[in-house]
């Protein structure tokens, strides 16, 4: 069970717009920012969005996140069949001491 | 270009002992908080240690508190866990990753390409 809630599987087809949500508390998103994570079938995770929206240099402007309250979202436009892949929000934890994960949605391009 | 590479995963028994590597290359290594993060086979990420630059702040998940060390080396580029008391249930693949911020914890915005650590008798 993850601290962090997400939806085990989102799809859609190119060109849609799809959001995934997460879902957490007043001791992690509720307090602290959220990162969302990318990982590929086969590989390593890669850092999507951070502090809630802001993406790193190469991330293309498809992707976005947002956040209010306890929970956040990851939006993805134009979606392309190569944005198939798993996909993981984070946040650190002042209770645990810790980050925390959601535990994964899966995303499938129709 | 900057690099993670993880070493030391490997097949151990249950209450073996295993240290883990990270070595970099490509960035200032004593400027940043470190981490491990796992994944357990069909699994998700679980976050596994922190430490700050300087090892001042250490921080531990609950599932390995008291049985896993992690560790750094500033002069040798590395970072390491070491790994005792394991578990079936520590089973999984072990990514070092950099912390985006060069203070307090930001995100994690490069990581390794992992090394397998499998427990079984």
């Amino acid at each position: 069970q993850s601290v962090l809630t997400q939806p085990p599987s989102a799809s859609g087809t190119p060109g849609q717009r799809v959001t995934i949500s997460c879902s957490g508390g007043s001791s992690n998103i509720g307090i602290n920012t959220v990162n969302w994570y990318q990982q590929l079938p086969g590989t390593a995770p890669k850092l999507l969005i951070y502090s809630n929206d802001q993406r790193p240099s190469g991330v293309p402007d498809r992707f976005s996140g947002s956040k209010s309250g306890t929970s956040a979202s990851l939006a993805i436009s134009g979606l392309q069949s190569e944005d198939e892949a798993d996909y993981y929000c984070a946040a650190w934890d002042d209770s645990l001491n810790g980050w925390v994960f959601g535990g994964g949605t899966k995303l499938t391009v129709l | 270009e900057v690099q993670l590479v993880e070493s030391g995963g490997g097949l151990v028994r249950p209450g073996g002992s295993l240290r883990l590597s990270c070595t970099v290359s490509g960035f200032t290594f004593s400027t940043y908080s470190m981490n491990w993060v796992r994944q357990a086979p069909g699994k998700g990420l679980e976050w596994v240690s922190t430490i700050s630059r300087n090892s001042d702040y250490i921080y531990y998940a609950d599932s390995v508190r008291g049985r896993f060390t992690i560790s750094r080396d500033n002069a040798k580029n590395s970072l390491y866990l070491q790994m005792n008391s394991l578990r079936v249930e520590d089973t999984a693949v072990y990514y070092c990753s950099r912390d985006l911020s060069l203070g307090p914890p930001v995100a994690f915005d490069i990581w390794g390409q992992g090394t397998m650590v499998t427990v079984s008798s």
